[in-house]
């Protein structure tokens, strides 16, 4: 099976700006994750989704929006973006929600904002 | 609250020495307990998990053990290889089934 894909696989963006981010899951996977990870700051977890709906949410303001779609691909959008927004964006897909389930990241998109 | 500490947040130790990672986590978290390593420009990966029915899982030279009344759990690995050196992830899953991650541990191994 192909692994997680995320494009693009990078983006430089200037303040103010919005950004869109896609993650295709593996085949068969319906839940996907998303994290925010900066140096220091480990993987800060932005929300996941489940069949089409937000199941969890991270300590993220509400410029960061995500969606997924009937056919698991997902997309993570972030609005009037700030310098603070630089990071890689990693998305990580498994099976069902999750629970016991191993997560499979994506490559990651590195965004950087100027 | 929903909340898991990783201790400690740089480790170096010789090339065939042991290296131990630990994590403690809050009330409430679940029976699920993965590490995932993170090599220099690559993507997380699943090395290790426990779930609470066990108080210890190997895997070649990797081990983990889980002590639920000190709700902490630890990553134990044994003869370090340059190749281990990496980042590390605890995570523990919360009742809503979501996981909180540990804020990584460093990994060093000195030649």
């Amino acid at each position: 099976k192909a692994g997680v894909t995320q494009t693009p696989r990078y983006l430089i963006k200037t303040r103010g700006q919005q950004v869109t981010l896609s993650c295709s899951p593996i085949s068969g996977h319906r839940s996907v994750s998303w994290y925010q990870q900066t140096p220091g700051q480990g993987l800060q977890f932005l929300f996941e989704y489940f069949s089409e709906t937000q199941r969890n949410k991270g300590n993220f303001p509400g410029r960061f929006s995500g969606r997924q779609f009937s056919n698991s691909r997902s997309e993570m959008n972030v609005s009037t973006l700030e310098l603070g927004d630089s990071a890689l964006y990693l998305c990580a897909s498994s099976t069902v929600a999750t629970s016991e389930e191993t997560q499979y990241f994506g490559p990651g998109t590195r965004l950087l904002v100027l | 609250g929903e909340n898991v500490e990783q201790h400690p947040s740089t480790l170096s130790v010789q090339e065939g020495d042991s290296a131990v990672i630990k994590c403690t986590y809050s009330d409430s978290a679940s029976n699920y307990f993965p590490w995932y390593k993170q090599e220099l420009g690559k993507r997380p990966q699943l090395i290790i998990d426990i779930r609470s029915n066990v108080g210890e899982k190997k895997d070649q030279r990797i081990a983990v053990t889980l002590n639920k009344t000190a709700k902490h759990f630890s990553l134990h690995i044994t003869e370090t290889q340059p190749e281990d050196s990496a980042v590390y992830f605890c995570a523990a899953l919360y009742s809503n089934y979501q996981l909180i991650w540990g804020a990584g541990t460093k990994l060093i191994i000195k030649p």
